[in-house]
C-alpha cells in the first residue's frame, strides 16, 4: 500500500530554476528517503532524513521534514536537464513493519 | 562495486511459459528485494530476503516464486503469468533489513506477458 502522497504529480521548469516537490505520509515514521528514477531505469538513492532531523543538504539537494505535519519537501536548486526524472519519497515506520514504502512520485521535466 | 545486476533486461513470454529473472550483487549485502513497478506508478514490494531466508511475502500470487541460492543471488521464477503481470521488475539490496538502510537498485527487467 502507498504511504506517501507526492505533490505535484508533475512539474515542468526551465534549466537553472529551482524545483520543489512535497511528500505527505499518514503514519509516524522512523526515516524518510528520497530516490530518483530516470525513465525506465532503476532507482537511485538521493538522501535520507531521520525522524529527529528537520533539514538535510546534499549538493544541490535540500530536504526538510516536518513530523508534526507528516510531510517532507525536496528542493533541487539550479536545476539541469540531467535532473529530468521521477522523484519518489519512501518512508519506513513501525506501522508498516519497518518496510520501505514508496510515495506516488513527482515527474520532473527540466527544459534546456 | 556498488552495482546490482539484473538479467535479462527485457523478457517477452506467453502465459504458459516458465522463465526466470536473475539478480546479483557483490556488495556483501544481506537483504535483497523484489519490487514490481507499473508505468507511472511507484515500486511495490513483492518479496524480501534477509540472510538468505524469505522474510516478507507481500501476498504475491504463487505464479511468482522467489529463490535466494546464496547471499549474492536472487531469482524470481515466473510461471503461468497473466498479461496484467507485465511490468518492470526491480531487484534491490541493502546492508541488512534494518530500518533506514539505503536500497541499491538494479536497472530492472521489463517483462511483457502476451
Amino acid at each position: 500500500s502507498q504511504q506517501g502522497e507526492e505533490d505535484p504529480q508533475a512539474l515542468s521548469i526551465q534549466e537553472g530554476e529551482n524545483a520543489t516537490m512535497n511528500c505527505s505520509y499518514k503514519t509516524s515514521i522512523n526515516n524518510l528517503q528520497w530516490y530518483r528514477q530516470n525513465s525506465g531505469r532503476g532507482l537511485v538513492h538521493l538522501i535520507l532524513i531521520r525522524s529527529n532531523e528537520r533539514e538535510k543538504h546534499s549538493g544541490r539537494l535540500r530536504v526538510t521534514l516536518d513530523t508534526s505535519k507528516k510531510s517532507s519537501s525536496l528542493l533541487i536548486t539550479a536545476s539541469r536537464a540531467a535532473d529530468t526524472a521521477s522523484y519518489f519519497c519512501a518512508t519506513d515506520g513501525k506501522a508498516a513493519g519497518n518496510k520501505l514504502t514508496f510515495g506516488g512520485g513527482t515527474r520532473v521535466l527540466v527544459k534546456p | 562495486d556498488t552495482e546490482v545486476t539484473q538479467t535479462p533486461k527485457h523478457l517477452v513470454m506467453g502465459m504458459t511459459n516458465k522463465k526466470s529473472l536473475k539478480c546479483e550483487q557483490h556488495m556483501g549485502h544481506r537483504a535483497m528485494y523484489w519490487y514490481k513497478q507499473k508505468a507511472k506508478k511507484p515500486p511495490e514490494l513483492m518479496f524480501v530476503y534477509s540472510y538468505e531466508k524469505l522474510s516478507i511475502n507481500e501476498s504475491v500470487p504463487s505464479r511468482f516464486s522467489p529463490e535466494c541460492p546464496n547471499s549474492s543471488l536472487l531469482n524470481l521464477h515466473l510461471h503461468a503469468l497473466q498479461p496484467e503481470d507485465s511490468a518492470l521488475y526491480l531487484c534491490a539490496s541493502s546492508q541488512d533489513q534494518l530500518a533506514g538502510r539505503e536500497l541499491f537498485f538494479g536497472e530492472g527487467s521489463r517483462l511483457t506477458v502476451l
